[in-house]
C-alpha cells in the first residue's frame, strides 16, 4: 500500500534557524514526489516536483532533495513568512494510483522573530 | 489569470441533508480532482476527471458521494444524507491534460454537519 509519513508533526524555529522537514514514502513505482505549502484557510500551493533519487530543486530559502526512500525540505535562514503547513505527496505508477496524489499529514512550521 | 475557485467557502448543514459543492477549474485545464482534508489528516483523494474519459471514482468513500463535470469545465460534488463524519474541507484541483502535470488547488469548501 502506498504510504507517506511526514516528520516532525510540528516544528518551531527562531528566525534564521535553519532546519529540515522529512517525508518518508513507500510507493509502487514512484512517478513523482511533490511538496506543497498550505496557509491556514487556503488550498495547497505547489512548490516542487522531484522524480528521481539524487534530484534537488531550490526556490528562495527552500531546497528539496530526494532519495529512494525519503525526501527532505531544507529551510535555510527561515523568516516568519515561511510559517505554514508543508505537505508532501507521491504519485505512483500503479494503474490505480496514477491519477491521484497520496498525501502525508503535513508538518506545521512556525517561525518566530 | 484566475485560479481554481470553489463555492461556497463555508457550508453548515444538518445531518441527513444533501449538499452540493462547486468547483471552477483554471481555464484550459482538462483534468480535475476532488480531495477531502479532515482535521489533522492528510488530503484524501476522492475522484478524478480527465476530458471525456470515464472518471476515476476509486476514492469516493460511499455511494452517498457523487460528482459530475459538465461541459468539461465546472464540477459539482454532491453528498447525500450527510453524516457528521463528512465534516471536512473539500478541495478541488485542476491540471493540464494528463495525470503527470502539477495540480493547482482551490481554497476549499469547509463543510460542517451538525
Amino acid at each position: 500500500e502506498d504510504q507517506v509519513t511526514q516528520s516532525p508533526e510540528a516544528l518551531r524555529l527562531q528566525e534564521g534557524e535553519s532546519s529540515s522537514l522529512n517525508c518518508s514514502y513507500t510507493v509502487s513505482g514512484l512517478r513523482g514526489l511533490f511538496w506543497y505549502r498550505q496557509d491556514p484557510g487556503k488550498g495547497p500551493e505547489f512548490l516542487f516536483t522531484l522524480y528521481s533519487a539524487g534530484e534537488e530543486k531550490e526556490k528562495e530559502r527552500l531546497k528539496a532533495t530526494l532519495t529512494k526512500k525519503e525526501s527532505f525540505l531544507h529551510i535555510t535562514a527561515p523568516k516568519p513568512e515561511d510559517s505554514a503547513t508543508y505537505l508532501c505527496a507521491v504519485r505512483s505508477s500503479f494503474s490505480g494510483g496514477y491519477n491521484k496524489l497520496i498525501f502525508g499529514a503535513g508538518t506545521r512550521l512556525a517561525v518566530h522573530p | 489569470g484566475a485560479g481554481v475557485s470553489q463555492s461556497p467557502s463555508n457550508k453548515v448543514t444538518e445531518k441527513g441533508k444533501d449538499v452540493e459543492l462547486r468547483c471552477d477549474p483554471i481555464s484550459g485545464h482538462t483534468a480535475l480532482y476532488w480531495y477531502r482534508q479532515s482535521l489533522g489528516q492528510g488530503l484524501e483523494f476522492l475522484i478524478y476527471f480527465q476530458g471525456n474519459s470515464a472518471p476515476d471514482k476509486s476514492g469516493l468513500p460511499s455511494d452517498r458521494f457523487s460528482a459530475e463535470r459538465t461541459g468539461g469545465s465546472v464540477s459539482t460534488l454532491t453528498i447525500q444524507r450527510t453524516q457528521q463524519e463528512d465534516s471536512a474541507v473539500y478541495l478541488c484541483a485542476s491540471s493540464l491534460a494528463g495525470a503527470g502535470n502539477e495540480q493547482f488547488f482551490g481554497p476549499g469548501t469547509r463543510l460542517t454537519v451538525l
